[in-house]
């Protein structure tokens, strides 16, 4: 089955920790994004990347980090400088502009 | 002001009823439009793609597109409990460093009571 996986389900960061959310899929897909979602405001995008080592900045990229060494996989990580990281972060991927997201089942992340 | 402005609702309604969502933008820009849905602790699951004015049918959901107001709407007829969930708005430009990203409405809860 072709689809998006995202892990881990549930993440607990330390206060100056850098944590790494894993987004990795097997649809082939050239694009792909990171969103953070918050309750009453929709999704809000990170980083995008188009295609492999290339990536670029969302609307509210400060405080995380990404990479895109391979085209199946597109990690995201939330540095210790994102003062506010508890959210649900989802992961999408599509086949170019144009073309709708397919997203993953998310990674809810919180504050020990 | 938003780009894309969706009512957050909530909005309860008894199963069988017609549900109508909607969403107004204010870029004419936008050429591609989608509805999601959303059930609790999930990623959204795409329902409706379209990029023309319009309607489009598939079984109980029916997307609309008003290009000319800025306007796009979700009908579900004959809702079911299993339809509660947030449905999201979501639509994308065309080309250039707009490059395939989705700009959201807040999203809708919708509650169907049996």
């Amino acid at each position: 089955d072709g689809g998006i996986t995202q892990s881990p389900k549930y993440l607990f960061r330390k206060e100056g920790q850098n944590v790494t959310l894993s987004c990795e899929q097997n649809l082939n897909h050239d694009a792909m994004y990171w969103y953070r979602q918050d309750p009453g405001q929709g999704l809000r995008l990170i980083y995008y990347s188009q295609i492999v080592n290339d990536f670029q900045k969302g609307d509210i990229a400060e405080g995380y980090s990404v990479s895109r060494e391979k085209k199946e996989s597109f990690p995201l990580t939330v540095t210790s400088a994102q003062k506010n990281p508890t959210a649900f972060y989802l992961c999408a991927s599509s086949s170019g502009a144009g073309q709708p997201q397919h997203f993953g089942d998310g990674t809810r992340l919180s504050i020990l | 002001q938003k780009e894309v402005e969706q009512d957050p609702g909530p909005l309860s309604v008894p199963e069988g009823a017609i549900v109508s969502l909607n969403c107004t933008y204010s870029n004419s820009a936008f050429q591609y439009f989608m509805w999601y849905r959303q059930y609790s602790r999930k990623g959204p699951e795409l329902l409706m793609y379209t990029y023309s004015s319009g309607n489009k049918e598939d079984g109980r959901f029916t997307a609309q597109v008003d290009k000319s107001s800025k306007y796009i709407s979700l009908f579900i007829r004959d809702s079911q409990p299993s339809d509660s969930a947030t449905y999201l708005c979501a639509m994308s430009k065309r080309g250039g460093t707009s490059y395939g990203k989705l700009t959201f409405g807040q999203g809708t809860i919708l509650t169907v009571h049996p």
